[in-house]
């Protein structure tokens, strides 16, 4: 079960700098699409979703893109932070609410 | 801020034990769920709970598995005999009615070691 594909394990980015982070999906049903941060040794946290009927949304540092013709999403942070090192998680609604994970990107923000 | 909470932080048991792990969350809160994760793997979701009623489980969820809201602030996981593959972390999550499509608020999780 592949549904949702996050390629890159890990990401080093300078810091100020922009990181992107990708994300691709098979299932064509899903209707939203979310990204989760997630400290060690905490739960995941809620950072940012986008319906599907739309191609952007942006909030603060960070905006998310949906291209729906290559399933895919990605993740804009700019300016990057030593505070946004994380992993993070992309993430797709199948149902009610039933939340189906990628694998995770570990991004690490260099000073 | 309200948060959700989860005990044990780590468990260790034996293979065929019965393990609870507990969690309470957000009070205002009425749909409840646990996800697991593997080590190295990616978070899976087991079930989500509402109106004191399984309504969607995963193919991982087995008879082994239970869930229980046996009080109206707890909202628990049992696994009936652990087995080795059991070992993960456990993550509970809740959400209100109202709140952003898909914002699940989860606790930190349960460490759970099967020997």
């Amino acid at each position: 079960d592949q549904q949702v594909k996050q390629n890159s394990p890990s990401l080093s980015v300078q810091e100020g700098r922009i990181s992107i982070l990708n994300c691709d999906y098979t299932n064509s049903m899903f209707d939203y699409f979310l990204w989760y941060k997630k400290y060690p040794a905490e739960g995941p946290t809620f950072l940012i979703s986008i319906s599907s009927i739309k191609d952007k949304n942006e909030d603060g540092r960070f905006t998310v893109f949906l291209n729906k013709s290559a399933k895919h999403l990605s993740l804009h942070i700019v300016p990057s932070q030593p505070g946004d090192s994380a992993v993070y998680f992309c993430a797709a609604i199948q149902g009610a609410q039933k939340l189906v994970f990628g694998q995770g990107t570990r991004l690490t923000i260099n000073p | 801020e309200p948060e959700v909470t989860q005990t044990p932080s780590h468990q260790v048991t034996q293979m065929g034990q019965e393990v609870i792990l507990r969690c309470v969350p957000i009070s205002n809160h009425l749909y409840f769920y646990w996800y697991r994760q593997i080590l190295g793997q990616k978070v899976e979701f087991l079930v989500s709970f509402y109106n004191n009623e399984i309504s969607e489980k995963s193919e991982i969820f087995d008879d082994q598995f239970s869930v229980e809201r046996p009080d109206g602030s707890n909202f628990t996981l049992k696994i009936r005999s652990t087995k080795l593959e059991d070992s993960a972390m456990y993550f509970c999550a809740s959400r209100g009615i109202w709140g952003r499509t898909g914002e699940l608020f989860f606790g930190e999780g349960s460490r759970l070691t099967v020997l």
